[in-house]
C-alpha cells in the first residue's frame, strides 16, 4: 500500500536557521507530491506541489522542495526560518487511480524560537 | 472567491447521538473529498465525490458514517450513532478536474464525542 513518511513529528529551529522537513513516499510510480501547512485555527494551505515538471519546486513564503526519485524523497526546506513559520506541515502524495485522492504523512510540527 | 467552508467548526456530542457535518466546496469544483485526522495521527481519506456521485468511499470506517452530496453542490457527513473513536478533525476539500490539481481545504470540524 502507498504511504508517506515524515521523519520527526516535532522539529525545533532558531529564527534565521535552515528549516529541513523530511518526507519520503512509497510508490512504484512517482506520484504527484504536495506540502501543506496548517497554522493554528486554520485549514490546510498548499505550500507547493510537484507534478513531474521541474524537480526543484518553489512555493510560497520562501519554501522549496526537491523531488528525488532515487531516494523517493520530497524534503521541504527554507534557508532562514521566521517566527511566523511555526505551524504544522504535511507532506502528501496522490494515490494511484487517476484522481486527486491524497495520502498524507503524519505531520511535522515546526517550532521556531528566538 | 469564497473558499471551502465547513460547519460547524466545533461539535461536542455524547456517545450515541447523531451529528451532521456540512461542507460547501468552491463553486465549480466537481471533486469533493472528506478526510479525517484522529488524535494527531495522519490525515486519512474518507471518500470522494465527483459531482453528486460517490467515486470512492473506501476510507469510510463503517456504516455509521453516511455522506451525501445533493445536486453536486454542498455535502454532508452524518455520524449515527457516534462513538468515542469518532472524535477528531474532519476536513473537507474540493478541486477542479485534472490529476494533480490543487485540493483546497476547509478549516475542518473538530468533533468530540464524550
Amino acid at each position: 500500500a502507498q504511504s508517506v513518511t515524515q521523519l520527526g513529528s516535532h522539529v525545533s529551529v532558531s529564527e534565521g536557521a535552515l528549516v529541513l522537513l523530511r518526507c519520503n513516499y512509497s510508490s512504484s510510480v512517482p506520484p504527484y507530491l504536495f506540502w501543506y501547512v496548517q497554522y493554528p485555527n486554520q485549514g490546510l494551505q498548499l505550500l507547493l506541489k510537484y507534478t513531474s515538471a521541474a524537480t526543484l519546486v518553489k512555493g510560497i513564503n520562501g519554501f522549496e522542495a526537491e523531488f528525488k526519485k532515487s531516494e523517493t524523497s520530497f524534503h521541504l526546506t527554507k534557508p532562514s526560518a521566521h517566527m511566523s513559520d511555526a505551524a504544522e506541515y504535511f507532506c502528501a502524495a496522490t494515490a494511484s487511480g487517476g484522481y486527486n485522492k491524497l495520502i498524507f504523512g503524519a505531520g511535522t510540527r515546526l517550532a521556531v524560537h528566538p | 472567491e469564497a473558499g471551502v467552508t465547513q460547519f460547524p467548526s466545533h461539535s461536542v456530542i455524547e456517545k450515541g447521538q447523531t451529528v451532521t457535518l456540512r461542507c460547501d466546496p468552491i463553486s465549480g469544483h466537481d471533486n469533493l473529498y472528506w478526510y479525517r485526522r484522529v488524535m494527531g495521527k495522519e490525515i486519512k481519506f474518507l471518500l470522494h465525490f465527483v459531482k453528486e456521485s460517490k467515486q470512492d468511499e473506501s476510507g469510510m470506517p463503517n456504516n455509521r458514517f453516511l455522506a451525501e452530496r445533493t445536486g453536486g453542490t454542498y455535502s454532508t457527513l452524518k455520524v449515527q450513532p457516534a462513538e468515542l473513536e469518532d472524535s477528531g478533525v474532519y476536513f473537507c476539500a474540493s478541486s477542479q478536474q485534472g490529476f494533480g490539481t490543487e485540493a483546497f481545504f476547509g478549516q475542518g470540524t473538530r468533533l468530540t464525542v464524550v
